[in-house]
Order: C-alpha cells, then structure tokens, then sequence
C-alpha cells in the first residue's frame, strides 16, 4: 500500500512570510497528525484530526499556525507568519483510528528553514 | 502527563557487537511503549510496540525491548550490530488506550564503527 505523502519535501523561506505543507495519508485512515520536529528534539504533537474534525491542536500555536482537513483525507498545515524559531521538519502521520495502540504511520517529512 | 527520558543522545557500536539503547518512562496508568527508528531524510518507522501481554517484544531488523514496570523501563536491544543499523532511534510513550497521543523522547544517534 501507498505510504503518507507529504509536500514539498524541502521550503525555504524568509521570516514574516507565509508557508503551506500538504499531507496525503494511508487511504482508509481515519486518524491524522501534524508534528514539529526541531532538530536534536523528538517530535512534538501540534494537531491531531478524526476524520474531517479537529480532535487536540492544544499545542498548536493558533496565532500563527493553522490546519485544516477537508473532506476527511488530505490536510494543510499553514504558517504565516513565519519566525525563525519556526524552522524544523514537519512529519505528517496517520493511523486507522486513534486507539493508543494502533501504529502511526510517517511521512517523509517537510524540512523548514526560515531565514 | 506522560514523559519519555533517553539516556545517551549518541552512541556508537562496533559492527557484531550489542546495541543498547536506554530509555526510561514516566505514566500514570500502564502505558503503551513504542520505539521508532528514522535513516536520514526519511520518517518515523515503527520498530515494535508494547501494549499488553509479554513483556518482551520483538520487532522488525532483529530488536527486542524489555517493559519493566517496577523500573520504568523500555530499553531497546540487538544482539549484533549491522552497519545498517546506523539511524536515529525514537522511544515514544501513550497512557494507552485513554490518551491517543504518543510523547516522544529527544532520540539516540547510533553510529556503528567498521
């Protein structure tokens, strides 16, 4: 089966702009989650949706970072604007449903540098 | 709230020699363990799980974890080391089946020497 996609695989961009990432899951998962992964750390949980609706996003900076998924499968995750402390690499995961011990499967991850 | 501690941030192995990679858990019900690996510019792949049952898990690529709960403990292992081996290894913890979200420790870099 087709992995989770995620695009564009690299952005570079100035501080005070704006950024969109884009993630297509496991067809038929129900569950998808946003992560920031700031270089030496683990990731971190910003957003979580169940089907169309939004589940947690109790980490996700709101005046600045926003998601949505529309229709229940493909999701947006876009900054604006951005800072510099904002650089990282943005995985996108997803799972059948969010029992604990259903697998999260990752994509590639988006790699953010803000100058 | 769940907390996840990996001991070591890098460690480096002779290729056949014994992979350990520590990793210590706090939770306020039984948890669910995962360690994950990630090879340079790729995502996050499951290595194996622990959620109920024994105690001792296998998983893909010849790793095994040991859950001790009396000490907190889900330490990763592999009896030889492959120069494959070399990646990024995650420990992530979720209070099981009544919060969703995986907390992940700050990973391990494994190096593994000719």
């Amino acid at each position: 089966e087709a992995g989770v996609a995620q695009s564009p695989r690299y952005k570079i961009i100035e501080k005070r702009q704006s950024v969109a990432f884009w993630c297509n899951p496991i067809s038929g998962h129900a569950t998808l989650y946003w992560y920031q992964q700031i270089l030496g750390q683990g990731p971190k949980l910003l957003i979580q949706f169940q089907n169309n609706g939004v589940v947690d996003d109790s980490q996700l900076p709101k005046d600045r970072f926003s998601a949505e998924r529309l229709k229940g499968v493909d999701s947006t995750l876009k900054i604006q604007p951005a800072k510099l402390e904002d650089s990282a690499v943005y995985l996108c995961a997803s799972s059948l449903t969010d029992r604990g011990s259903y697998e999260q499967y990752f994509g590639p991850g988006t790699r953010l540098t803000v100058t | 709230a769940q907390s996840v501690t990996q001991l070591g941030s890098h460690v480096s192995v002779s290729e056949g020699a014994l992979v350990l990679l520590r990793c210590n858990y706090s939770s306020s019900v039984p948890p669910y363990l995962f360690w994950y690996v990630q090879y340079p510019n790729q995502g996050l792949q499951l290595l194996l799980k622990y959620t109920t049952g024994a105690t001792l898990v296998k998983g893909i690529n010849g790793f095994e974890a040991e859950f001790k709960k009396s000490e907190t403990s889900f330490h990763l292992t592999k009896p030889s080391a492959h120069m494959s081996d070399a990646a990024e290894y995650f420990c992530a913890v979720s209070d099981g089946d009544n919060d969703y979200k995986l907390s992940f420790g700050a990973g391990t870099t494994v190096t593994v020497r000719a």
